[in-house]
């Protein structure tokens, strides 16, 4: 059963310290996304990625946030420095978009605390 | 910017009653407007999805009706169960070069069925 999955799953942190999110998508599919989930903003898109290069990183705060995909099985998300607003759930997303197909297929999501 | 207004925020419904969520979006260029599920510690997951060359489509007790005109779109749960009892969250693709990956979510809808 292919399933994206994403480490850690939870994170406490303290402010100002640098915090990495792994992702392995589903074996094959071609895009990766990178979301964040709060209370109060809900489901957001940050960024993603069509064949490992970056399509659109509108959604991300750039001065803290970086994205990347070093291989087809890693897509990582960095914070350096974080900040108690950075505290939410991150999700990565993979997907196969080719022709009528355009399901995004969710991984667990790493909770994260920044104190 | 697509922006997408969904409602009710919560729902309480009996058991083998009728849920109804609704959706309004802004223009758009895409047709695919797809609807995912969540429960409580996972991530979303696609639970159906239309592409307004029809104005419902039905899988089991879920049903999406479109309103291409009005740019609303609802999906209905007939016979709705304890297990349907989650959070619900439409989404539509945003306007532009991007195609029907980059979505736009709802705000969700927590749904919760009662014996």
């Amino acid at each position: 059963d292919a399933r994206v999955t994403q480490t850690p799953r939870h994170k406490v942190t303290e402010m100002g310290q640098e915090v990495t999110m792994r992702c392995q998508p589903i074996l094959g599919h071609n895009t990766v996304f990178w979301y964040r989930q709060t209370m109060m903003q809900g489901l957001e898109l940050l960024a993603y990625f069509r064949n490992r290069a970056p399509l659109d990183d509108s959604g991300m705060p750039k001065d803290r946030f970086s994205a990347e995909m070093p291989d087809a099985t890693l897509a990582t998300l960095k914070i350096q420095p974080s900040e108690p607003r950075d505290s939410a759930v991150y999700f990565c997303a993979s997907g196969l978009v080719a022709g009528s197909t355009d399901t995004q297929y969710f991984g667990p999501g790493t909770r994260l605390t920044v104190l | 910017q697509q922006q997408v207004k969904q409602s009710p925020q919560s729902l309480i419904v009996q058991k083998g009653g009728i849920s109804i969520i609704n959706c309004a979006y802004e223009n758009t260029a895409f047709d695919y407007f797809p609807w995912y599920q969540q429960f409580p510690g996972k991530g979303p997951a696609l639970l159906i999805a239309i592409r307004p060359d029809v104005s419902e489509k039905k899988e089991g007790r879920f049903t999406i009706s479109f309103n291409k005109s009005a740019k609303q779109f609802s999906l209905h749960i007939m016979d709705s169960q304890p297990g349907d009892s989650a959070t619900y969250f439409c989404a539509a693709p945003h306007s532009g070069p991007f195609g029907n990956e980059k979505l736009t979510f709802g705000t969700g809808t927590r749904l919760t069925i009662i014996p």
